[in-house]
């Protein structure tokens, strides 16, 4: 078994802020993911890796950084923080090679005032 | 493009009701498709999934049948109790990359 670790869990920051979020696997898993989840808009990806150093955009991308500085962890970066983004981000992780199974871990509510 | 549709945004069932959660989806291809579940305060967590069409897959008194012909994936459960209640996310793999396409969701609330 494995787990994926969300920091921190709650995020408070004031608008034109630039806040970071952490996400932690010990899966030992290729691919991690970054998704914001909005209120009856489910979830949206931001951000992807496929392997160490490696980063692809999703549909979300605008106004948002990543880094995958080693297999274990990917972060996001919100470059300047707006009320409207308010929302819970949640980290995934799949082990590739061949299984799409996503592990998800508890998410980061971000509040922004 | 790829999508994934559930209509439905809120469904309240009182316990021992037959639970059923609409899933379409549009792609080429044969995606796999997946249900997950999230609880309050979690982050998803699989369901159920299947790969091949017209299987059928099942997990906690919860299936699924992937219907090809109708490019449905609906979710269905014979008798739902209170500790069911949560969000579902209806999901396909997504052609040629490592994306899910997740649908808006639906949440389940049961009454005792």
């Amino acid at each position: 078994g494995g787990i994926i670790t969300q920091t921190p869990k709650f995020l408070i920051g004031q608008e034109g802020q630039k806040l970071t979020l952490k996400c932690q696997q010990n899966f030992n898993h290729d691919t991690m993911y970054w998704y914001r989840q909005d209120s009856g808009k489910g979830l949206r990806l931001i951000y992807y890796s496929i392997t160490e150093n490696d980063l692809q955009k999703g549909d979300l991308s605008e106004g948002y950084d990543a880094s995958r500085e080693k297999k274990s962890s990917f972060s996001l970066t919100v470059t300047s923080a707006q009320k409207n983004e308010m929302a819970v981000f949640l980290c995934a992780s799949t082990p590739g090679q061949g299984s799409y199974e996503q592990y998800f871990g508890p998410g980061t509510r971000l509040t922004v005032l | 493009g790829d999508s994934v549709i559930q209509m439905q945004g809120q469904v309240t069932l009182s316990e021992n009701d037959f639970l059923f959660i609409n899933c379409t989806y549009s792609t080429t291809g044969y995606p796999t498709l997946f249900w997950y579940v999230q609880y309050s305060g979690e982050g998803p967590q699989l369901l159920l999934q299947v790969t091949t069409a017209n299987n059928k897959g099942s997990s906690r008194g919860f299936e699924a049948t992937y219907d090809k012909g109708t490019t449905s994936f609906h979710l269905q459960k014979t008798s739902v109790q209170e500790i069911d209640s949560a969000v579902y996310y209806c999901a396909m793999t997504s052609s040629g990359s490592w994306q899910l396409i997740f649908g808006s969701g639906t949440q389940l609330t049961v009454m005792p």
